[in-house]
C-alpha cells in the first residue's frame, strides 16, 4: 500500500534555532499538507500545496513557517526560529482522491 | 465556517461492552466528505471511514459501524464488543467536497479506554 513518509520522527531543538521537517509524498498525488497537532489537543490544519504554491492558509501558519517541494519529491516545512509553543506533532499528508497521512514527525522545543 | 463537535471528551468501558462515540458537524456546504481516525499511543492517525454527504446509508466494518444522519448533522461510530486495543483517541473530521483538495477540519477527539 502507498505511504507518505516523514523525518525524523522526533527531533529536540532549542528554542530559537530553525528545524526542517521532511515528508515523501506519495508519488502521483496533487495536494500535500501540513497538520500539527499539539499534545492532547485536536489535529489542526497549518497549509495546503498544490502546484508548487500555497493553495491555503491557516491563520496558525504565520512567517515563522514556510514550505516548498525543492526537488518534486520531498514536501518541506520550516520553522525558522523554534519558539517553546512550537512543540507538537506534525503529520504530512497528500491528497489525490484520496488522504494519506504520514507517521508524524514529534517536535520538541527547549 | 466548518465546525466539528465530538462532546464526549473521555469514555471507560469494560471489555465487551458496545460503545458509540458521538460527532455533530456544521457546515453551509451541500456536498462535504466525513471522516473518523483513529489515534492510537503511538501517534499516527489511522483512517477508518470516509463518508460523502450524499451516502446516507449506515455501514458496518466488522465490529464498526457508523450512522450517518444528515437531519441531525451527526455521524456516530459504535464499537460493538470492544476489545483492550480499541483504546485509541478518536477523532471525526469535516471536509468540503466542492474544493477539491481543501483542508480537513477536526473535532477536538474522544479518549476512548477499554479495560480488562
Amino acid at each position: 500500500e502507498p505511504e507518505v513518509t516523514q523525518t525524523p520522527s522526533h527531533q529536540v531543538t532549542q528554542m530559537g534555532q530553525e528545524v526542517i521537517l521532511r515528508c515523501v509524498p506519495i508519488s502521483n498525488h496533487l495536494y500535500f499538507y501540513w497538520y500539527r497537532q499539539i499534545l492532547g489537543q485536536k489535529v489542526e490544519f497549518l497549509v495546503s500545496f498544490y502546484n508548487n504554491e500555497i493553495s491555503e492558509k491557516s491563520e496558525i501558519f504565520d512567517d515563522q513557517f514556510s514550505v516548498e517541494r525543492p526537488d518534486g519529491s520531498n514536501f518541506t516545512l520550516k520553522i525558522r526560529s523554534t519558539k517553546l509553543e512550537d512543540s507538537a506533532m506534525y503529520f504530512c499528508a497528500s491528497f489525490t482522491g484520496e488522504l494519506f497521512f504520514g507517521e508524524g514527525s514529534r517536535l520538541t522545543v527547549l | 465556517a466548518q465546525k466539528v463537535t465530538q462532546a464526549q471528551t473521555e469514555i471507560s468501558v469494560v471489555e465487551k461492552e458496545d460503545v458509540t462515540l458521538d460527532c455533530v458537524y456544521e457546515t453551509r456546504d451541500t456536498t462535504y466528505y466525513l471522516f473518523w481516525y483513529k489515534q492510537p499511543p503511538s501517534g499516527e492517525l489511522v483512517f477508518l471511514i470516509r463518508r460523502n454527504s450524499f451516502d446516507e446509508q449506515n455501514e458496518i466494518s466488522g465490529r464498526y459501524s457508523w450512522n450517518f444522519q444528515k437531519s441531525t448533522s451527526s455521524f456516530n461510530f459504535t464499537i460493538t464488543a470492544s476489545q483492550v486495543v480499541d483504546s485509541a483517541v478518536y477523532f471525526c473530521a469535516l471536509r468540503r467536497g466542492e474544493t477539491s483538495g481543501s483542508r480537513l477540519t477536526f473535532g477536538e477527539g474522544t479518549q476512548l479506554t477499554v479495560n480488562p
